[in-house]
């Protein structure tokens, strides 16, 4: 069976520290992976999505970039970490287009 | 654009007591429409696809349903172990879900 690792599941870094948060996906070969943020009461949003080894694909302009050195693992990054990067993240993985995306634990991430 | 919205915010439900989450979108050319639930300081866990109007899905206490425009989450006999926030999300390309705000509900013994 599939499963996702994501972590850390916690983090506190100051203003201007840099982030990685890192994902891999075990029991599936080149799936589509998504790095998503939730904000308390809204929705999720997409960041990030691949379809493959280095194929990223970037959904808002913002302070965060996203890697995918290897075919199951997908990182999340900054330089410079600001105080609206604070949230949920949660990294997903799907089978392919159109098909459900399954969700890791998620990482919170307090910036101070 | 809000692409799917999701009703009521909050629903606090007596042990027993059935009710129905809705969710609804304005997506053309929907790919799939997906229900998830999600535990406090817990990633999504999915729970049902639906692809066509008139579709239904059922698993254990929980029941989707899919029109054109809408879906429903009905709950049947809920126990306090349903309480959860239920995420409703909308497929309408190959690799963008576009997710609702959550209804969160509580059920009280």
């Amino acid at each position: 069976s599939q499963t996702i690792h994501q972590w850390p599941a916690t983090l506190v870094q100051p203003v201007g520290s840099p982030l990685s948060l890192e994902c891999t996906v075990e029991g599936t070969s080149n799936p589509n992976l998504y790095w998503y943020r939730q904000a308390a009461g809204r929705g999720l949003q997409l960041l990030f999505y691949s379809v493959g080894i280095g194929q990223i694909s970037s959904e808002v302009p913002q302070n965060l970039s996203a890697s995918r050195p290897q075919d199951r693992q997908f990182i999340l990054s900054s330089k410079k970490l600001l105080l609206s990067d604070s949230g949920f993240y949660l990294c997903a993985w799907s089978s392919g287009g159109g098909n459900t995306i399954y969700f890791g634990e998620g990482s919170w991430l307090t910036v101070v | 654009e809000d692409q799917v919205t999701q009703s009521p915010e909050a629903l606090r439900l007596q042990e027993g007591e059935s009710s129905s989450l809705n969710c609804s979108y304005t997506v053309s050319g929907l790919r799939g429409l997906f229900w998830y639930r999600q535990d406090p300081g817990k990633g999504p866990e999915f729970l049902f696809t639906l692809y066509s109007a008139g579709e239904e899905k059922e698993k254990e206490r929980l029941k989707a349903t899919l029109t054109k425009k809408e879906s429903f989450l009905h709950i049947t006999a809920p126990k306090p172990e349903d309480s959860a926030t239920y995420l409703c999300a909308v497929s309408y390309n190959d690799y963008k879900l576009s997710f609702g705000a959550g209804t969160t509900v509580t059920v009280r013994a």
